[in-house]
């Protein structure tokens, strides 16, 4: 089970951090990742942390977005700075699972947790 | 704009057999990525319904299949039922890109 926290009304360029706490599995031994969805619009995947630790970035937060993990809590993070009106999304904290053509796909998701960048 | 394309929305009646493409490019599902497909109930967080192309998760009814061909997948729902209706989105990995890509999704209409 993934559970999201720390959502919420944030002003353009300010900052945030989500939380998603795992039960069930053990975040430091999967592929962790962030997806996210604007409101009455499709997925889009934010960023990814490899069990060894490589981070990796959509384009479109590089930069602005980190995405970490605590295994003593067993949870996955993401702290946004530099927010923007379009990062408003519900954010999805998933994990992966390896793929046959090496890559990945997420079996198991959150409920989200709402964001919204707005002054 | 999606790097991979599905059609909006498609309808069918109870019974029917509807199939929704997701189109990529050479650097995607072309690449001999993998495509996975998912349902996403009004309100909730998606689902994952086939992966590897053409795999089933346990649980998930034979009534859903997948197929990839070239740079292209399909989602096929056969015996459509009412509470099919939902949004489909599939995705894959994008080299160009060095990420995880969705298509725009489809939202499917039980008649």
């Amino acid at each position: 089970q993934l559970v999201e926290s720390g959502g919420g009304l944030v002003q353009p360029g300010g900052s945030l951090r989500l939380s998603c706490a795992a039960s069930g599995f053990t975040v430091n031994t999967d592929y962790m990742s962030w997806v996210r969805q604007a409101p009455g619009k499709g997925l889009e995947w934010v960023s990814v942390i490899y069990t060894g630790g490589s981070t990796y970035y959509a384009d479109s937060v590089k930069g602005r977005f980190t995405i970490s993990r605590d295994n003593s809590k067993n949870t996955l993070y993401l702290q946004m700075n530099s927010l923007r009106a379009e990062d408003t999304a519900v954010y999805y904290c998933a994990r992966a699972d390896f793929d046959s053509s090496g890559y990945y796909y997420f079996d198991h998701w959150g409920q989200g947790t709402l964001v919204t960048v707005s002054s | 704009q999606s790097v991979l394309t599905q059609p909006p929305s498609l309808s069918g009646a109870p019974g029917q057999r509807v199939t929704i493409s997701c189109t990529g490019s050479s650097s995607n599902i072309g690449a001999g990525y993998d495509v996975h497909w998912y349902q996403q109930l009004p309100g909730t967080a998606p689902k994952v319904l086939i992966y590897d192309n053409n795999n089933r998760p346990s649980g998930v009814p034979d009534r859903f299949s997948g197929s990839k061909s070239g740079t292209s997948a399909s989602l096929a729902i056969t015996g459509l039922q009412a509470e099919d209706e939902a949004e489909y989105y599939c995705q894959s990995y994008d080299n160009s890109l060095s990420g995880v890509v969705f298509g725009g999704g489809t939202k499917l209409t039980v008649l």
